[in-house]
């Protein structure tokens, strides 16, 4: 089976750029996760949706994130403004059920 | 609440040596248990799951890892290292909380001498 796909790989912006990443889950799995991991830490969930409606954002800085899965398929996070600390890898995951989390590579952002 | 600690940030093994990464956890009901290794760059790989079956679990590339419910602990261990195991290691929890959440340890880096 395909994986879960995220673009891009990289991306370096300006602080108070906006900036978006893109994730496409694993087929049929109605569950899908915005991590955030920053050097040296474990992930962090930043929101999870189940089909197209959130189930938890409650670690999401919603005053500059937003994140959307419109068809309950692919989903978007979005930063604006960027900040220096939102540097970090940005992981997307989807699950089905109580299967395992799987994993995309990540976006590497940098924030200069 | 669940919560998931892992003891060491860092540990260094010689090649061929036996490999320990220790993990506590926290449930208020049975839970289910992951080893996640992550290699430079990459995304997050599933080593092995504990989902109440047997207690000792096999996984990818020779690691295993054993629940032990009266020492609330799930550490991951292999025989003898090889210098493709050098990667960060994170231990997962996960369980029904309206959903299925899945709570990280901080990771522990596992370094492996030539």
């Amino acid at each position: 089976e395909a994986g879960v796909a995220q673009s891009p790989r990289y991306k370096i912006i300006e602080k108070r750029q906006s900036v978006a990443f893109w994730c496409n889950p694993i087929s049929g799995h109605a569950t899908l996760y915005w991590y955030q991991q920053i050097l040296g830490q474990g992930p962090k969930l930043l929101i999870q949706f189940q089909n197209n409606g959130v189930v938890d954002d409650s670690q999401l800085p919603k005053d500059r994130f937003s994140a959307e899965r419109l068809k309950g398929v692919d989903s978007t996070l979005k930063i604006q403004p960027a900040k220096l600390e939102d540097s970090a890898v940005y992981l997307c995951a989807s699950s089905f059920l109580s299967s395992p989390l799987h994993f995309g590579n990540g976006t590497r952002l940098t924030v200069t | 609440a669940q919560s998931v600690t892992q003891l060491d940030s860092h540990v260094s093994v010689s090649e061929g040596t036996p490999v320990l990464l220790r993990c506590n956890y926290s449930s208020s009901y049975s839970p289910s248990l992951f080893w996640y290794v992550q290699h430079p760059n990459k995304g997050l790989q599933l080593l092995l799951k504990y989902t109440s079956a047997a207690t000792l679990v096999k996984g990818i590339n020779g690691f295993e890892a054993e629940f032990k419910k009266s020492e609330t602990s799930f550490h991951l261990t292999k025989p003898s290292a090889h210098m493709s195991d050098a990667a960060e290691y994170f231990c997962v929890v996960s369980g029904m909380v309206g959903t299925y959440k899945y709570i990280f340890g901080t990771g522990t880096r596992l370094k492996v001498l030539a």
